[in-house]
């Protein structure tokens, strides 16, 4: 069955250090994959998203994401963590068969230290 | 502004009292979908719809009914709420089925 996995649910930096965010994936072909930040008491922003061609995708906001099909995955980093964007992050898929569903992981809540 | 617009924002009720979540969305989009965001769960897809008069079941569509008569509303019915219906409700639509998916800002439900 397709699913997202997010292993991390809370990870904590300090504000300037390097952010890596793990997203693995299961799905029989190729995905399309996507990761999302949602603010407090706010709606979903796409990130970034990876259908095809080059596996290194770039963002707003900085952030940039791998895609590595050997390991299923899919990680969100950024060099330099600035205190706006901790925030809940989610990794998601599209499946893509006779329907049309994008399945989400649980979430990776990012806390910021000053 | 382009936007996906849902209302109400917060709603609290009592099982078994028939309601609608409103969903409209002014850029155009030809798909539309639901989603509830429940702790430790991430977003799960109720239901969704490819364009006007077209609709299928997403993953967790049980209590749940939605219609699409014009391409810009898409509401979210439920007939009979129930407790575990208590969830964050998120609208969302994209021109083609994998383009971006804008997200409404969300409907906080809880159902007493």
């Amino acid at each position: 069955a397709q699913s997202v996995t997010q292993p991390d649910i809370h990870i904590t930096v300090s504000e300037g250090a390097s952010l890596e965010l793990r997203c693995n994936y299961s799905y029989g072909a190729t995905p399309y994959l996507f990761w999302y930040v949602q603010s407090p008491g706010q709606g979903l922003q796409l990130l970034l998203k990876y259908f095809s061609g080059d596996t290194l995708v770039q963002g707003i906001k900085g952030f940039e994401a791998e895609f590595k099909r050997s390991q299923s995955s899919f990680n969100l980093r950024k060099p330099s963590v600035h205190w706006s964007d901790a925030a809940e992050y989610f990794c998601a898929v599209a499946v893509m068969d006779s329907s049309y569903k994008l399945i989400f992981g649980s979430g990776t809540r990012l806390l910021v230290r000053p | 502004e382009a936007q996906v617009t849902q209302n109400p924002r917060y709603l609290i009720t009592v099982t078994g009292k028939k309601l609608t979540v409103t969903c409209s969305q002014n850029m155009n989009h030809e798909y539309m979908s639901w989603y509830r965001q429940d702790p430790g769960l991430g977003l799960r897809q109720i239901y969704y719809s490819m364009n006007v008069e077209v609709t299928d079941k997403g993953d967790v569509p049980e209590g749940y009914k939605v219609s699409r008569k014009e391409k810009r509303n898409f509401p979210l019915i439920l007939e009979s709420p129930s407790p575990n219906q208590t969830s964050l409700y998120f609208c969302a639509s994209s021109f083609f089925r994998d383009n971006e998916q804008y997200f409404g800002p969300g409907t906080r439900l809880t159902v007493t």
